[in-house]
């Protein structure tokens, strides 16, 4: 299955800046999702990334906040804009291919 | 609101024992479904999916599925030290997205 970097690892940002994650697939990849998970709990999906056609976005986020780039089959990124101490939290990039969902290895952000 | 239900645990197994993980959804078209293992710090893992009624095995992990009670379950046998994380159970979406469960973490006892 395929094979995600996804960078930064971790980062300390400055309230009111913006972060840019981005994923590279090592393969081609059918669709790309972007999911936050606070510590302990579950995923929550940010948005469904196509390639050519803008993400489709769930309730409670919007595209101003987390736009997504979809360029092609292999990469994308994720920016968290205007951030707030409320955006600390993990985030991580998800692919499908015909082996199923792999995950990156996700990025820890904590705002100050 | 289509859901994954998980008991959150900890559920606390003796080393050498049967782990058994349960977890139910809301929606009864779904086709397609997910066991994910998360270590504290690391992103999710795939363990095993499923897609028709009956056992699936997989070395010491077996899932089960049961459409008609809406119910997916995971068997780890002869749980290892090295067992001990957050299980996930997933369901695909409509639109291939994964809805999740909240996650059973499980704790063995050497």
């Amino acid at each position: 299955s395929a094979v995600i970097s996804q960078k930064p690892s971790r980062d300390i940002c400055q309230r009111g800046t913006s972060l840019t994650i981005q994923c590279q697939v090592d393969s081609q990849v059918t669709m790309m999702f972007w999911y936050r998970q606070q510590p302990g709990q579950s995923l929550t999906l940010i948005a469904t990334a196509n390639q050519g056609s803008e993400a489709t976005y769930e309730s409670g986020f919007v595209i101003d906040k987390f736009p997504i780039s979809r360029p092609n089959l292999t990469f994308s990124t994720l920016t968290v804009s205007n951030m707030s101490p409320e955006d600390s939290s993990i985030y991580l990039c998800s692919g499908l291919d015909s082996d199923g969902y792999t995950f990156g290895s996700g990025t820890r952000l904590t705002v100050v | 609101q289509k859901e994954v239900e998980q008991n959150s645990g900890p559920l606390s197994v003796p080393e050498g024992a049967i782990a058994s993980l349960n977890c139910t959804y809301s929606d009864r078209g779904s086709q397609s479904f997910f066991w994910y293992r998360q270590y504290s710090g690391k992103s999710p893992e795939l363990i095993m999916f499923i897609y028709s009624n009956g056992d699936k095995e997989d070395g010491r992990f077996t899932a089960q599925l049961n459409k008609a009670s809406q119910y997916v379950s995971l068997l780890i046998r002869d749980s290892q030290p090295s067992d001990s994380a957050t299980y996930l159970c997933a369901v695909r979406g409509s639109n291939y997205q994964l809805i999740w469960g909240a996650g059973t973490k499980l704790i063995i006892k050497p």
